[in-house]
């Protein structure tokens, strides 16, 4: 059964930096694409960043030059680190197994805050 | 990026009825990157269907998915109690992925 994990989050005030971690088990990790989405209160899912199994990584515009995705395949961990925070990245955010084009696994979710 | 816009936002039907929901998107995308999810209060998004019209392990088979090019379709063939929820689209192209704002399907 393919689960994932995740830890970290929480409030920040705007400028801050936090980390997100996510833990996989289930699953051969290192062939999968994984990938952070998000999502506003009250608002859809929002795509964040996605990390190829070779590491490439592509960034959603908004996050582009304060967010840095990361895996480590030897712990099967996926992270997120998130800097320059800003309010409006106040959100759910999940961690995901992206196949092919769309995402079949989910984390639990972890809420952070951006609030001064 | 493209655009996907979901109608009705909001569908009020009675269980045992037949909900179909809209997926349009601003340019054509690929049918095989292209899927739906299902989301209740505080849980994270379940996918339904993959590549338009696959459903995902254990999804019952009243789910299914349709379309192509720009126009894509969510039916739900009898209503379920468990099946309120709110349903977003969703697509990949060019390293990048969007979501429609989503439609809500509650008890009439």
């Amino acid at each position: 059964e393919v689960q994932l994990l995740q830890s970290g989050g929480g409030l920040t005030q705007p400028g801050g930096s936090l980390r997100l971690s996510c833990g996989a088990s289930g699953f051969i990790f290192n062939i999968y694409t994984m990938a952070w989405v998000r999502q506003a209160p009250g608002k859809g899912p929002e795509w964040v960043s996605t990390i190829y199994s070779d590491y490439r990584t592509s960034y959603a515009d908004s996050v582009r030059g304060r967010f840095t995705i990361s895996r480590d395949n030897s712990k099967y961990s996926l992270s997120l680190q998130m800097d320059s925070l800003r309010a409006e990245d106040t959100a759910v955010y999940y961690c995901a197994q992206r196949v092919e084009g769309t995402f079949r696994s989910w984390g639990q979710g972890t809420l952070v805050t951006v609030s001064s | 990026d493209t655009v996907l816009t979901q109608s009705p936002g909001t569908l009020s039907l009675s269980p045992g009825e037949r909900a179909t929901l809209s997926c349009r998107a601003s340019q054509s995308v690929n049918a095989n990157y292209f899927g739906w999810y299902q989301q209740k209060p505080g849980q994270a998004p379940r996918l339904l269907i993959y590549s338009t019209s696959y459903r995902a392990t254990g999804i019952p088979d009243r789910f299914s998915g349709s379309g192509s090019g720009a126009d894509f379709t969510l039916t739900i063939s009898r209503l379920e109690p468990e099946d309120f929820a709110m349903y977003y689209c969703q697509q990949y192209g060019d390293l990048r992925v969007t979501f429609g704002q989503g439609t809500r399907v509650e008890i009439k």
